[in-house]
């Protein structure tokens, strides 16, 4: 019962490399998301995927890209890195509430335990 | 426009004291709220959460929230802290749509 995986846990990288951190559910969530949490400023949203195929733009999207081709796994991409993106990185899903009108999910979020990526 | 503001970045509080770790959030639709608490080298872990019914609501290791709808609050208490308590507790906010809105955080620190 493994719950939301993230890989890798620990990575440093120079100015300019590009990586791709890996989350993956295996709680058949719809909803995934990725974050950032920085000392003072709390979880700030990057992007976020609502199924399958789909991303969206969360708060702080610019230097990062996504994708969902599986349910179960939501890679993010930094293409070319920045000591900016120095940051610990947290993966999460949720489940979708099918039925109930507009897509309002009240359902709260499984977190993975985090990526601390540093950047020289 | 900040959504949710946690008042308090830090909380020392003696073993045994009460604690209240407070929580303001800002909307004019319905909410659901959620507390998670995240210990050091983890991710988050839900806490408790306010979907509708009951304004209290209550975690299995002693924590309880109020959801005061006039005040836009939802502060978390506890009535006697333990040392393991020690950790960073998040604030959640979520409206209408996909998205999650956290407060920065207060880390509350339980002093033997």
């Amino acid at each position: 019962n493994a719950g939301v995986t993230q890989t890798p846990k620990f990575r440093v990288l120079k100015t300019g490399q590009s990586m791709t951190l890996l989350c993956a559910q295996d709680m058949n969530h719809e909803y995934m998301y990725w974050y950032r949490q920085d000392p003072g400023m709390g979880l700030r949203l990057i992007h976020y995927s609502v199924g399958e195929g789909t991303t969206a733009k969360g708060e702080v999207p610019d230097g990062y890209n996504v994708s969902r081709l599986k349910k179960q796994n939501f890679l993010l991409g930094l293409e070319s890195a920045a000591p900016s993106q120095t940051s610990v990185y947290f993966c999460a899903s949720s489940k979708e509430l099918r039925g109930r009108g507009p897509s309002i999910s009240n359902q709260p979020q499984h977190f993975g335990d985090g990526t601390r990526l540093s950047i020289l | 426009a900040q959504s949710v503001t946690q008042l308090d970045s830090q909380v020392p509080v003696f073993e045994e004291a009460p604690v209240e770790l407070r929580c303001n959030y800002s909307s004019s639709v319905s909410v659901y709220l959620f507390w998670y608490v995240q210990y050091p080298n983890q991710g988050l872990q839900l806490l408790l959460k306010y979907l509708s019914g009951s304004t209290l609501v209550e975690s299995i290791n002693g924590f309880e929230a109020e959801f005061n709808k006039s005040q836009t609050s939802f502060h978390l208490r506890k009535p006697s802290v333990h040392i393991s308590d020690t950790a960073e507790y998040f604030c959640a906010v979520k409206r209408t749509g996909n998205q999650f809105y956290f407060g920065t955080g207060t880390s509350l620190t339980v002093i033997p």
